[in-house]
């Protein structure tokens, strides 16, 4: 159980585009889930933090104008890399934590989704 | 300061041998201590949880937190090959967000 997946795990896309990303919880609700970004053998930093029906907070530093996020039901966030830029090029990952469960660490992980932009 | 201080490594030790993998941090408001696995161009799979101070055992691995000292720690016995992954500590206050550490890479060698 608590299997979240992403779409699409890798994305090549041109410089000035848009790419967007999914993560759905497959077994279980989840009012709120979360996307982080990692570098190469870095830690994971927390992008911004997705409510059902209502809008994201994003962390400080992070643009909310270039990284859209929307979490329109229960089982699906998407995350759109608006305009993307070589810079922009990254590990992204969510995770969703199942309704009703409130502590930071009662959250599952997807498997990531590898984003180049050329 | 980084809230989180963890020592990437690489790190590589014999196949049987016990790690050692280690953070500190500086915030004492944590209470929840967290062991992320996490092998390549994947996402990061819970291995320990440890809520305050103490220590946790679940088949090969101990996590041990020392709150006093700020300092967590998780020990893997009889190491594996397939034990190779980065290993990532994260921690959280009460209904906060996740911190991680810079994740320590781990190679187990037959």
């Amino acid at each position: 159980g608590a299997v979240v997946s992403q779409h699409p795990s890798r994305v090549i896309c041109k410089s000035g585009t848009s790419v967007k990303i999914e993560c759905r919880s497959l077994d279980f609700q989840a009012t709120t889930m979360f996307w982080y970004r990692q570098f190469p053998k870095q830690s994971l930093m927390l992008m911004a933090t997705s409510n059902e029906g209502s809008k994201a907070t994003y962390e400080q530093g992070v643009e909310k104008d270039k990284f859209l996020i929307n979490h329109a039901s229960l089982t699906l966030s998407t995350l759109t890399v608006t305009s993307a830029h070589p810079e922009d090029s990254s590990f992204y990952i969510c995770s969703a934590r199942p309704t009703g469960q409130g502590d930071a660490y009662e959250q599952y992980f997807g498997p990531g989704t590898r984003l180049t932009v050329t | 300061q980084k809230e989180v201080e963890q020592d990437p490594g690489p790190l590589s030790v014999p196949e049987g041998a016990i790690v050692s993998l280690n953070c500190t941090y500086s915030n004492s408001a944590f209470q929840y201590f967290m062991w992320y696995r996490q092998y390549s161009r994947k996402g990061p799979e819970l291995l320990m949880y440890t809520y305050s101070s103490g220590n946790k055992e679940d088949g090969r691995f101990t996590a041990q937190v020392d709150k006093s000292s700020k300092y967590i720690s998780l020990f893997i016995r009889d190491s594996q090959p397939s034990d190779s992954a980065t290993y990532l500590c994260a921690m959280s206050a009460k209904g906060g967000k996740l911190i991680f550490g810079q994740g320590t890479e781990l190679s187990v060698k037959p």
